[in-house]
């Protein structure tokens, strides 16, 4: 299967600071990312997602940067709250494929 | 809207019983529907997806088994069960291959 790592298992940051969580990916031919937050004990929900034709997409605290010469994803949140506490995946479609492949994931804990 | 159910929440089985966790989705149709299991601290495994009813593709070699007897129902199951079946076991859907995925709430599987 495609390989689809994160660089820190896990990150812990003080209430009210950015946050960055990356990801880096293996192939080339993916075109679709999409970054997911799962709490504990539930299921994965969406966060934001990009395509291979843009460097950057913005919501709502979160931002998400895509090099694809260095196959590298980001996920900026900004002014990270408790609630922000979680596992974040960030899953990769290769525009061959027919499924998304997802890391391991990096827990970002918040303290207040 | 597209709801997405999943149950039981939690369920504890003796090594040798089986399984069978339902998923069932609302408000769309034709949806491309997936089972990843999740262990303690790791990322998602895909086990099964499926684009239609009666067809099934498995990413994994396993104890499981899935089916589709509806457009709207995928079924995961197991004969008997083994130790090393337990884990979180998510339900997702997408309307297709490039489309991000929505998850279901989880069923956390403990073999005893």
């Amino acid at each position: 299967g495609e390989s689809v790592g994160l660089h820190l298992p896990t990150l812990s940051v003080q209430e009210g600071d950015n946050s960055i969580i990356n990801c880096a990916y293996s192939n080339s031919a993916s075109d679709y990312f999409i970054w997911y937050k799962q709490e504990s004990g539930k299921g994965p929900q969406f966060i934001i997602d990009i395509r291979s034709n843009m460097d950057k997409r913005q919501g709502q605290r979160v931002t998400v940067l895509l090099n694809k010469t260095v196959k590298h994803l980001s996920l900026q949140i900004a002014a990270t709250q408790p609630g922000d506490s979680a596992v974040y995946f960030c899953a990769e479609n290769p525009s061959t494929g027919n499924q998304f492949y997802f890391g391991t994931g990096t827990s970002l804990t918040v303290i207040p | 809207s597209q709801t997405i159910h999943q149950w039981p929440a939690t369920l504890v089985q003796p090594v040798g019983s089986p399984l069978s966790l339902e998923c069932t989705v609302e408000g769309t149709s034709n949806p491309n529907l997936y089972w990843y299991r999740q262990a303690a601290g790791r990322g998602l495994q895909l086990l099964f997806y499926s684009v239609g009813i009666g067809q099934i593709s498995s990413e994994v070699p396993q104890n499981l088994s899935a089916s589709r007897p509806q457009d709207r129902q995928f079924i995961l199951s197991s004969k008997k069960l083994l130790l090393s079946d337990s884990g979180f076991y998510l339900c997702a859907w997408s309307r297709g291959y490039s489309d991000g995925y929505t998850f279901g709430s989880g069923t956390r599987l403990t073999v005893v």
